[in-house]
């Protein structure tokens, strides 16, 4: 079963807007991280969360990290076309820390 | 730093062929790769995980006879996939691991598989 669950699962908003993805997952977690992927290609990692943490900054980037809602949002501020991407959360599990990724949500950021 | 490469990025093959699809961490040692699948707008499937030296782990539902992985070495991981049908055609990814670091993957750029 998915780990993670991405709400909206698409998301269209205006160069220059904000937009937030929010990801639940059910087990308990060391970590949770968020990766972005452009269509047809690799994914790339954007930023990790510890689960001692409640939000952390990258750039434009903003992850919060709610242990006690089994969730997580990403916020991209200011967002220009070329964020356009599909976003993913995912959560090692298992004694190989493999990733459970969630289903995503393709975000377009029209200009 | 830690750049992960497929090879092929493409490849089209008629049913019952065999397609070979290689997995390189190009600057670092990945003691662990892993090789997701991804169908058109869903989500990465995790197929297998693969430590260098030692057999893959597959998930259930994976059929190991048909998709085959070898991590001879601490640089190179290929999935085979065996007698190719219509439904194995699919968007292949894989990721590696360094040890010192296990909480990142790096990811490669992904391999299409079409089979006609």
């Amino acid at each position: 079963s998915q780990q993670g669950e991405e709400d909206p699962q698409a998301l269209s908003i205006q160069e220059g807007e904000n937009a937030t993805m929010n990801c639940s997952y059910k087990t308990s977690i060391n970590n949770l991280q968020w990766y972005r992927q452009n269509s047809g290609r690799g994914l790339v990692h954007l930023i990790l969360i510890r689960s001692n943490e409640r939000e952390k900054h990258s750039g434009r980037l903003r992850v919060t990290l709610d242990t006690s809602k089994k969730s997580s949002s990403l916020l991209i501020t200011a967002s220009r076309a070329a964020d356009t991407a599909s976003y993913f959360c995912a959560t090692p599990q298992g004694s190989n820390y493999k990733l459970t990724f969630g289903k995503g949500t393709l975000l377009t950021v029209n200009p | 730093g830690a750049v992960v490469s497929q090879h092929p990025s493409r490849v089209i093959c008629k049913s019952g062929t065999s397609v070979k699809i290689e997995c390189r961490s190009l600057d670092f040692q990945a003691t662990t790769m892993f090789w997701y699948r991804q169908f058109p707008k869903q989500s990465l499937m995790l197929m297998a995980t693969s430590n260098e030296g030692s057999k893959a782990t597959y998930e259930q539902g994976v059929e190991k006879d048909k998709f085959l992985i070898n991590h001879a070495s601490l640089t190179l991981s290929t999935l085979t996939v065996t007698s190719a049908h219509p439904e194995d055609s699919s968007f292949y990814i894989c990721s590696a691991r360094i040890q010192i670091d296990i909480d990142t993957q790096y990811f490669g750029p992904g391999t299409r598989l079409t089979v006609l």
